[in-house]
């Protein structure tokens, strides 16, 4: 199992340019989930996901959207990027639904750097 | 607001040492409190976790301490070792909830 993958590892943008992170799992996990790590912060959930169709705003919702069209797949979209959302990102799944309480298991990470 | 408070920030331990970090919550409605590790470069990935129906978990040298009445716990790792050198989250989560509130982290750097 690859587990889950993340693409791209890095990536740099221009204020007001557009991006898609994508993320993977193959473990067929129902839950899947994005982070951003800032320094000082921790981790806080952006948007997640109980399902294929199925998505839900985290706490720092603003400036991204997701899609769940399959199980496996779960990307994270920068309509307009700002130097706020300059950030590390995780996405992550774990098996149930309600999963707060279920172990996540975290990508590698993209590192986004906002200009 | 911060739902899960971590402390301290950085941690420089000799080996051998016991490696300490606390971590206290305010929702009483919270009924898992899992660790997460991060080695630089990597996500981070469960360590170990606690329920409040037990005041301590052990896994191998990795401890939790769990204080339901003073809403906190804590990580406990003994004879702390270089490879043990890595970012530490406590975690905060309720039943059936999806989201899990993360502290603020802890850099442990364990010196030979």
């Amino acid at each position: 199992n690859a587990g889950v993958t993340q693409t791209p590892k890095f990536q740099v943008l221009k204020t007001g340019q557009s991006m898609t992170l994508q993320c993977a799992q193959d473990m067929n996990h129902e839950y899947m989930s994005w982070y951003r790590q800032d320094p000082g912060m921790g981790l806080r959930l952006i948007h997640y996901s109980v399902g294929a169709g199925i998505t839900d705003q985290g706490e720092v919702p603003n400036g991204y959207n997701v899609s769940r069209s399959t199980t496996e797949d779960f990307p994270l979209r920068l309509l307009s990027a700002a130097p706020s959302q300059t950030s590390v990102y995780f996405c992550a799944s774990s098996y149930y639904l309600g999963s707060g309480t279920d172990t996540q298991y975290f990508g590698p990470g993209t590192r986004l750097t906002v200009l | 607001q911060q739902q899960v408070k971590q402390s301290p920030q950085s941690l420089i331990v000799q080996k051998g040492g016991i490696s300490i970090i606390n971590c206290a919550y305010e929702n009483t409605a919270f009924d898992y409190f899992p660790w997460y590790q991060q080695f630089p470069g990597k996500g981070p990935a469960l360590l170990i976790a606690i329920r409040p129906d037990v005041s301590e978990k052990k896994e191998g040298r990795f401890t939790i301490s769990f204080n339901k009445s003073a809403k906190q716990f804590s990580l406990h790792i003994m004879d702390s070792q270089p490879g043990d050198s890595a970012t530490y989250f406590c975690a905060a989560s309720r039943t059936g909830a999806n989201n899990l509130f993360f502290g603020t982290g802890t850099r442990l750097t364990v010196i030979p």
